[in-house]
């Protein structure tokens, strides 16, 4: 079975801090991806990279840097997060092009206060 | 660019069928996925389609018009675990990444 994992399930930091949220895959997969989920919103990408030490800009990167300096590990990193950071976020998986299946974590429930 | 349309909620009873539906419009069309989605959970995959038609798994169908733009996820025999939220989700344009829709929350009652 494929596993993705996150490093936490709930944070709680304070507005200007810098937080680190890791994604590790066991399945050797050559793409991962960071999404974020809020109410009435739904899923949107922040990150996505396809090899290590490659990144592509999803939807909103704005606020957010990512890193893939191992193939199983995909970092998301807040520099200094914000209060509109607050949210649900979700790490996926998938071993080649988005025509396989993605296999996300269990998220990282994160409040900036 | 993309969008992706679906209703926000729906509610039936266990027993009973019902149709998820979910309408885009994109200029390149690359494959659409369905995920499930418990409260708290992360996303399952549910079914893949790239070819017009009608995919069945088990008590889960989801069927595709690629030149009406649409799709939708029959499930039927509902019980109660069928409460989730389902997501459509398309291949971008550029074929590297997925746009989700805002997804379907389903209530099922007894």
């Amino acid at each position: 079975d494929v596993k993705v994992t996150q490093s936490s399930r709930y944070l709680v930091k304070r507005t200007g801090e810098k937080v680190f949220l890791e994604c590790v895959q066991d399945m050797d997969h050559e793409n991962m991806f960071w999404y974020r989920q809020d109410p009435g919103l739904g899923l949107r990408l922040i990150y996505f990279s396809y090899d290590v030490k490659m990144k592509e800009k999803g939807d909103i990167p704005e606020g957010y840097s990512v890193s893939r300096e191992k193939k199983e590990r995909f970092s998301l990193i807040l520099e200094s997060a914000s209060t509109n950071q607050t949210s649900m976020y979700l790490c996926a998986s998938s071993f080649e092009r988005p025509q396989e299946t993605q296999y996300f974590g269990p998220g990282t429930r994160l409040l900036v206060l | 660019g993309q969008n992706i349309d679906q209703p926000t909620e729906m509610t039936a009873t266990e027993g009973a069928i019902v149709q998820i539906n979910c309408t885009y419009q994109t200029s390149g069309f690359n494959g659409l996925f369905w995920y499930q989605q418990h409260a708290g959970e992360a996303p399952t995959f549910l079914s893949y389609n790239v070819l017009d038609g009608l995919e069945e798994k088990g008590r889960f169908s989801s069927f595709l018009s690629r030149s009406k733009g649409y799709s939708y996820l029959l499930l039927k025999e509902l019980q109660m675990k069928d409460s989730a939220s389902y997501l459509c989700a398309l291949i971008n344009q550029a074929g590297t990444a997925l746009i989700f829709g805002k997804g379907t929350t389903l209530s099922v009652s007894s």
